[in-house]
């Protein structure tokens, strides 16, 4: 079975810290993405890559940074967390169709 | 740009049959999707359709697409408890997928 796995389930920040969620998929896959996840807006995509090292902006990634070191590792960065982030995050990893983590909560007071 | 669009919510019977609607504006999608997610969780797939396809069934569940009104439903035929859960349709490019809003569909006993 394909295992997309996000490390933190649920985290709790402040504003202004710098927060990272990780994201590690066992297929090989070469494409991986980040996406949000809000009541009434569905899932709107931050970023995704295609290969490592490689990224493209979604349709949100303001506020938002990625990293993809390595080809089962993709790495969702708020730089400065704000309150406006609080918000579900999706990771997903593409072979076929899409296999999705299950979440990472995010609250940031 | 690229638009998929679901009604929220959804309240049903058990025993009843469920139809969740879709309307979607790409045309260039090669293949539609239906995913759902139970509480707490990631998406999963839940069935698919090409897109030179006009149905598909798959035990409970048929799609419909009409790709002249860009409309795709799922139906559940024999609603139960357990499928109580969001469904998001989704549209697929080269490499993004483009969600709709969700549609929670809740099972009343």
């Amino acid at each position: 079975d394909v295992k997309v796995t996000q490390s933190s389930r649920y985290l709790v920040k402040r504003t202004g810290e710098k927060v990272f969620l990780e994201c590690v998929q066992d297929m090989d896959h070469e494409n991986m993405f980040w996406y949000r996840q809000d009541p009434g807006l569905g899932l709107r995509l931050i970023y995704f890559s295609y290969d490592v090292k490689m990224k493209e902006k979604g349709d949100i990634p303001e506020g938002y940074s990625v990293s993809r070191e390595k080809k089962e590792r993709f790495s969702l960065i708020l730089e400065s967390a704000s309150t406006n982030q609080t918000s579900m995050y999706l990771c997903a990893s593409k072979g076929g169709e899409l296999f999705f983590g299950e979440g990472s909560r995010l609250t940031v007071l | 740009g690229e638009d998929v669009e679901q009604s929220l919510f959804l309240s049903v019977r058990e025993g009843d049959s469920s139809v969740i609607n879709c309307t979607y504006t790409d045309s260039s999608s090669t293949y539609l999707y239906w995913y759902k997610q139970e509480p707490g969780a990631g998406l999963q797939l839940l069935t698919y359709i090409f897109s030179n396809m006009d149905m598909k069934q798959d035990q409970r569940l048929t799609v419909l697409l009409n790709k002249k009104d860009k409309h795709l439903s799922l139906r559940i035929a024999d609603t139960q408890t357990g499928d109580s859960a969001i469904y998001f349709c989704a549209e697929s490019g080269t490499y993004k997928y483009i969600f709709g809003t969700g549609t929670r569909l809740k099972v009343l006993a």
